[in-house]
């Protein structure tokens, strides 16, 4: 199993709709989980951190399920401007060395038409 | 923004020859990250540093070295460069290590798109 597995899409949708990806990290000892968006030709930019009990911001609302190992990423009332590349990342424990550093997976296109 | 430059942004350079990547942060983080994004395989760690003059490998770090003689600068060296390390580059910073602080991640340069012919 690969440490971070996500859908690569491309999700198409149109405008209005809600949207959710899925990810799956295989190291169940993972402290920390983020979603980070990245436009096509640009840096990755965070977009929100996942905690425990669910978080939202706005449109967009982050669930993590520990015991089966997955994130989940909603997004409402989709917008022209959300169309991007959205990537899952997982911390996984510090034993030192180059461990604990975050683990990006290959991401989920998102095409919001009008 | 979060302060992070990279230079320089596009290069292309011939099979063979070495070539430096440059990283400055003002915001005197002390972690600072470089990755390659490449097509199927998403962002992958190369290298990083935890303080000046202090580095590690990273994931995918042969053909690759790296120095940080300062806080703020984090080079990155291709050797002898090869058509397999055409890649979008990223540096990345972060104030301590991801995870160790509720909600600490790392923030990225504009990134620097090399080509090796």
């Amino acid at each position: 199993r690969k440490e971070v597995e996500q859908d690569p899409g491309p999700f198409n949708v149109p405008e209005g709709a809600t949207v959710a990806f899925n990810c799956t990290y295989s190291n169940s000892a993972s402290q920390s989980f983020f979603w980070y968006r990245q436009d096509c030709r640009k840096e990755p930019k965070l977009l929100m951190s996942v905690y425990s009990s669910g978080n939202e911001d706005g449109r967009f609302t982050a669930q993590l399920n520990r015991a089966s190992q997955y994130i989940s990423l909603l997004i409402r009332d989709s917008k022209l401007s959300d169309s991007a590349t959205y990537l899952c990342v997982v911390n996984p424990p510090n034993y030192g060395g180059s461990q604990g550093n975050l683990i990006f997976g290959k991401g989920t296109k998102l095409s919001v038409k009008p | 923004d979060a302060g992070i430059t990279q230079s320089p942004r596009h290069k292309v350079t011939e099979t063979g020859t070495p070539v430096t990547l440059r990283c400055h942060q003002t915001e005197n983080h002390r972690y600072m990250y470089w990755y390659r994004q490449d097509p199927g395989h998403g962002l992958r760690l190369i290298h990083y540093s935890y303080g000046v003059k202090d580095t590690d490998k990273g994931e995918v770090s042969d053909g690759y070295s790296v120095s940080r003689s300062k806080t703020e600068d984090f080079l990155l060296t291709l050797e002898s460069a090869t058509s397999s390390q055409t890649s979008v580059y990223f540096c990345a910073i972060s104030e301590s290590k991801p995870g160790t602080t509720s909600g600490n991640t790392i923030y990225f340069g504009e990134g620097s798109w090399l080509t090796v012919v």
